[in-house]
């Protein structure tokens, strides 16, 4: 299996509602970070899993919260959303944290 | 002061233009630079990455780097419709993070 997937792909939320995101890495990727995207803006750094375990994290808030599992998928978990979490998630992966990392298509949040 | 500054733009060129593309930072830290390309709705592609000063060129594309004057480029020969999109810088210190210009969009006119 070769690329980075995301799903889902768009949605809608409620402020004050949770939400979870999800990538796929690419068979054999260990290394999964996270990026929020704003609109007309560059990604900015949320956290890194390496070997399932958090390696790095970004100036994010603790609702901002995030898993990995051994088949090389992860999760992106926010709580008590805000309007201001509206963005582009994205979802990069790479082998040992190696430089180059794949970047997944994202998924496009809303907060109403 | 941000980290890493980027122009972001837009940029208009005619197809067959060589654009420059353009990143200033300041932290010493960063050892790896790395350009991405950014499609509309889609996610960053990455496009090149150098590790020193100085040159490293793979077909249209040439990137720089001056660690001397913390700064990188992108240069973009013989200019394709197809290029048109926006370009992000990307600096990485220590294997986790990587920090990201604003972006320049690009717009090639054929």
């Amino acid at each position: 299996e070769t690329g980075v997937t995301q799903s889902p792909t768009h949605l809608i939320k409620t402020r004050g509602q949770q939400v979870t995101l999800r990538c796929s890495s690419q068979s054999g990727h260990n290394t999964v970070s996270w990026y929020q995207q704003a609109l007309g803006q560059g990604p900015q750094f949320i956290f890194q899993y390496y070997r399932e375990e958090e390696n790095g994290r970004g100036n994010f808030p603790p609702r901002f919260s995030g898993l990995q599992f051994p088949n090389y998928s992860s999760e992106l978990n926010v709580n008590a959303l805000e309007l201001d979490d509206s963005a582009l998630y994205l979802c990069a992966s790479s082998r040992d944290r190696v430089v180059g990392y794949t970047f997944g298509s994202g998924t496009r949040l809303t907060v109403v | 002061q941000k980290e890493v500054e980027q122009d972001p733009g837009p940029l208009s060129v005619p197809e067959g233009a060589i654009v420059s593309l353009n990143c200033t930072y300041s932290n010493s830290a960063f050892q790896y630079f790395m350009w991405y390309r950014q499609y509309s709705r889609k996610g960053p592609e990455l496009l090149m990455y150098t590790y020193s000063s100085g040159n490293k060129e793979d077909g249209r594309f040439t990137a720089q780097v001056d660690k001397s004057s913390k700064y990188i480029s992108l240069f973009i020969r013989d200019s394709q419709p197809s290029d048109s999109a926006t370009y992000l810088c990307a600096l990485e210190s220590s294997g986790d993070k990587l920090t990201f210009g604003t972006g320049t969009r690009l717009a090639v006119r054929p």
